[in-house]
C-alpha cells in the first residue's frame, strides 16, 4: 500500500525559514518523480514543486522559485521542501504528493502537514 | 499561464441523480487533463487522467469527456459518498494549475 506521510510543519514568523518532509513507503520511490501541492485555509489546490527520480531535475511555479527548494533522499526514500524567506501567504497544508508512472499526474496524496505564518 | 475555469462553484443533486462539471482550458492542453475529488477533511484522490481515462479503483459511474479546450467530468447515478470538491488540473505547461473546484453536495 502506499503510503506518504508528510511532517514538520507548524507556526512560523514571517521571513524565517521550515523545511518540510515526507517518508515515502509501500512504492520503489526512487523510480518515481515526487511533488508538493499546497492548499490555503478554505481555498484551492497549488502546485509548488516537482523534482525528477534522481533530484537532478526540479520544477516551481513563479509563486515559490528562488524561495523553496525541493529535494530527496532516495536511499531514505523521503522528500523534503526547504522553505525560505516565508510570507504569510504560503500558510496552507502542505500535501506531499506522487506523479503516476509517466510523470505526469498525481496519482497518490499524503494526509499533508499544516504550515502558518505569522507573527 | 494557463487558466483554468471550473463551474459550477457549488452544485447541489439527489442521490441517483446525473451532474456534470466543465473545465474551460485558456488555450489548448491536448489531453493533459486531470480530475481529483476531495473529500471533507481529506486529501485529494484521483478520479481521471488524460482527459478521459478512469483512475484505478474509480467507479465506472465516473467519466471524462473532452470537447476542444472544455472537459467535462459526469457522475452518473450520485451517491451519498460523492460529497465534496472537485478539481480539473492542467498537466500541459509549468505552471500545472488547478481550476477553482466544484463543490458538490447530496440533498
Amino acid at each position: 500500500e502506499v503510503q506518504l506521510v508528510e511532517s514538520g510543519g507548524g507556526l512560523v514568523q514571517p521571513g524565517r525559514s521550515l523545511k518540510l518532509s515526507c517518508a515515502a513507503s509501500g512504492f520503489t520511490f526512487s523510480n518515481y518523480y515526487m511533488a508538493w501541492v499546497r492548499q490555503a485555509p478554505k481555498k484551492g489546490l497549488e502546485w509548488v514543486a516537482t523534482i525528477s527520480t534522481s533530484g537532478s531535475r526540479t520544477y516551481y511555479p513563479d509563486s515559490v522559485k528562488g524561495r523553496f527548494t525541493i529535494s530527496r533522499d532516495n536511499a531514505k526514500s523521503s522528500l523534503y521542501l526547504q522553505m525560505n524567506s516565508l510570507k504569510s501567504e504560503d500558510t496552507a497544508t502542505y500535501y506531499c504528493a506522487r506523479h503516476d508512472a509517466g510523470a505526469r499526474y498525481f496519482d497518490y496524496w499524503g494526509q499533508g502537514v499544516m504550515v502558518t505564518v505569522s507573527s | 499561464d494557463i487558466q483554468m475555469t471550473q463551474s459550477p462553484a457549488s452544485l447541489s443533486a439527489s442521490p441517483e441523480e446525473i451532474v456534470t462539471i466543465t473545465c474551460q482550458a485558456s488555450q489548448d492542453i491536448g489531453n493533459w487533463l486531470a480530475w481529483y475529488q476531495q473529500k471533507p477533511g481529506k486529501s485529494p484522490q484521483l478520479l481521471i487522467y488524460s482527459a478521459t481515462s478512469l483512475a484505478d479503483g474509480i467507479p465506472s459511474r465516473f467519466s471524462g469527456s473532452r470537447s476542444g479546450t472544455q472537459y467535462s467530468l459526469k457522475i452518473s447515478r450520485l451517491q451519498v459518498e460523492d460529497t465534496g470538491i472537485y478539481y480539473c488540473l492542467q498537466r500541459y505547461s509549468n505552471p500545472w494549475t488547478f481550476g477553482g473546484g466544484t463543490k458538490l453536495e447530496l440533498k
